[in-house]
């Protein structure tokens, strides 16, 4: 079966401090893509983050850096130096031949950062 | 380049009653497609439109319906609302050409069933 879990429901940080997202995937696919999104109060879903199944390569881009580890199926996210801007609803999302390639989302974590 | 704009952005109707939502995504993509958000349920995957064509849907029931113009717009409808269809509808679009695309989403409609 096809689940993404973060088991974080919320995060609140102060303002700098660096804080990783949590996200545990489940499919039974070997091609498979994960994602992360951000929803900010506004309501759309922002697109951060994208990693298929064959690249387990992690990579930093600015203030964010991922962790994909694909022998605990974990793909974690993490803000370095934490802004108030970054608080949000954090989304990580799996996508395989399952759902037809649609996302499948886990239910988000609310983070807070505050100054 | 404009975004994905989805009217109304609110919308309130009452039980039995039957709306459509609107989505225009971003020019030159082909692909649109819907998911439901809820505090309980999270979000969840409706369906896909590309090129007019439905090619994907998820597990909601037939009162769930959309249609896409060969303009790439979309709507979506529900028919006979119940309470629990209160929900943010959001719409995504991508160039529909691969699997691992990135969505674009707009800002949501909120529908609240009475």
């Amino acid at each position: 079966a096809q689940k993404v879990t973060q088991a974080q429901t919320e995060i609140s940080v102060v303002e700098k401090e660096d804080v990783t997202l949590d996200c545990v995937y489940e499919t039974r696919d070997t091609t498979y893509y994960l994602f992360w999104y951000k929803q900010p109060p506004s309501g759309e879903l922002v697109f951060l983050i994208r990693r298929n199944s064959f690249d387990e390569q992690n990579e930093i881009s600015g203030r964010y850096s991922w962790n994909f580890q694909k022998s605990t199926s974990s793909f974690n996210f993490t803000i370095t130096a934490s802004q108030v801007v970054d608080s949000a609803v954090y989304f990580c999302a799996l996508s395989d031949s399952n759902s037809g390639y649609a996302l499948n989302f886990g239910k988000g974590t609310s983070l807070l950062v505050t100054p | 380049k404009a975004g994905v704009t989805q009217t109304p952005r609110y919308l309130i109707k009452t039980r039995g009653q039957q709306v459509t939502l609107s989505c225009s995504p971003i020019s030159g993509h082909r692909s649109v497609s819907w998911y439901q958000q809820t505090p309980g349920q999270g979000l969840q995957f409706l369906f896909e439109y590309f090129s007019e064509t439905q090619r994907n849907k998820g597990n909601f029931p037939g009162r769930f319906s959309g249609r896409q113009f060969s303009n790439s717009r979309s709507e979506m409808n529900v028919s006979t609302l119940e309470l629990g269809d209160s929900a943010l509808y959001l719409c995504a679009s991508s160039l529909g050409t691969g699997s691992n695309e990135k969505l674009f989403f707009g800002s949501g409609t909120q529908l609240s069933v009475l």
